[in-house]
C-alpha cells in the first residue's frame, strides 16, 4: 500500500541553525501539506501546496518557512533559521486531487525536530 | 474561520465498554467536511472516517460508528466494545470545501485509555 514518507525521523539542531525536513507524498497526489505537532498540543496547519504554488498557509508559516517540489518526488519544508519554539513533530501529507471536495489526507510518521 | 472543539480532554475505559468523543465545530460556511483522526502512542496520524456536510446519514462501519448532527454542530464518534489497541488520541478535524484550500483544522484531541 502507498504510502507517504518523511526523512529524517528525528533532527537535532542548534538555535539559528537552518534545517530541511524532507517528504516523499504518494506518487499519485497533487496536494500536499505540512503540520505540526508540538508535544502534547494540538495538530497545527503550516502550509498547503498544489499545481508548484502555495496555496495557503498559516501565521505560524513567516519569512523562516519555505517549501519546495524540487522534483517529481520530493516535498520539503527548510526552517532558514531556527528557534527553540520550533521544536516539534512535523507531519506532511498528501491527498488525491478529487472533484468535489476535500477527500482525506494521508500523513507521513512526523520528523521529530528538537531545537537547542 | 473555523474552530474544532473536543472538550473531553481524556476518557479512561475498561475492555469491552463503548467510548463516545464529541467533537463540535464551527463555520460560516454551507459545504464543509469532518474527519476523525487516529493518533496511536507510534505517533502516525491515521485516518477513520470522513463526512461532508451535506450527508448526516449516520453509519456504522465495524467497530466504529459516528453521530453527525449539524443542527447541533456536532461530530460524534463511538468506539464499540472497545480494545486495548483503541487506546490513543483522536482527533476531529474540518476542511471547507474551497478551491485548493482543503486545509484541515484539528481539535485539541482526546485522549483514550482503554484498560484490560
Amino acid at each position: 500500500e502507498p504510502e507517504v514518507t518523511q526523512t529524517p525521523s528525528h533532527q537535532v539542531t542548534q538555535m539559528g541553525q537552518e534545517v530541511i525536513l524532507r517528504c516523499v507524498p504518494i506518487s499519485n497526489h497533487l496536494y500536499f501539506y505540512w503540520y505540526r505537532q508540538i508535544l502534547g498540543q494540538k495538530v497545527e496547519f503550516l502550509v498547503s501546496f498544489y499545481n508548484n504554488e502555495i496555496s495557503e498557509k498559516s501565521e505560524i508559516f513567516d519569512d523562516q518557512f519555505s517549501v519546495e517540489r524540487p522534483d517529481g518526488s520530493n516535498f520539503t519544508l527548510k526552517i532558514r533559521s531556527t528557534k527553540l519554539e520550533d521544536s516539534a513533530m512535523y507531519f506532511c501529507a498528501s491527498s488525491e486531487s478529487v472533484a468535489g471536495g476535500p477527500v482525506e489526507q494521508f500523513f507521513g510518521p512526523g520528523t521529530r525536530l528538537t531545537v537547542l | 474561520a473555523q474552530k474544532v472543539t473536543q472538550a473531553q480532554t481524556e476518557i479512561s475505559v475498561v475492555e469491552k465498554e463503548d467510548v463516545t468523543l464529541d467533537c463540535v465545530y464551527e463555520t460560516r460556511d454551507t459545504t464543509y467536511y469532518l474527519f476523525w483522526y487516529k493518533q496511536p502512542p507510534s505517533g502516525e496520524l491515521v485516518f477513520l472516517i470522513r463526512r461532508n456536510s451535506f450527508d448526516e446519514q449516520n453509519e456504522i462501519s465495524g467497530r466504529y460508528s459516528w453521530n453527525f448532527q449539524k443542527s447541533t454542530s456536532s461530530f460524534n464518534f463511538t468506539i464499540t466494545a472497545s480494545q486495548v489497541v483503541d487506546s490513543a488520541v483522536y482527533f476531529c478535524a474540518l476542511s471547507l470545501a474551497r478551491s485548493n484550500d482543503y486545509k484541515l483544522s484539528f481539535g485539541a484531541g482526546t485522549t483514550v485509555t482503554v484498560r484490560a
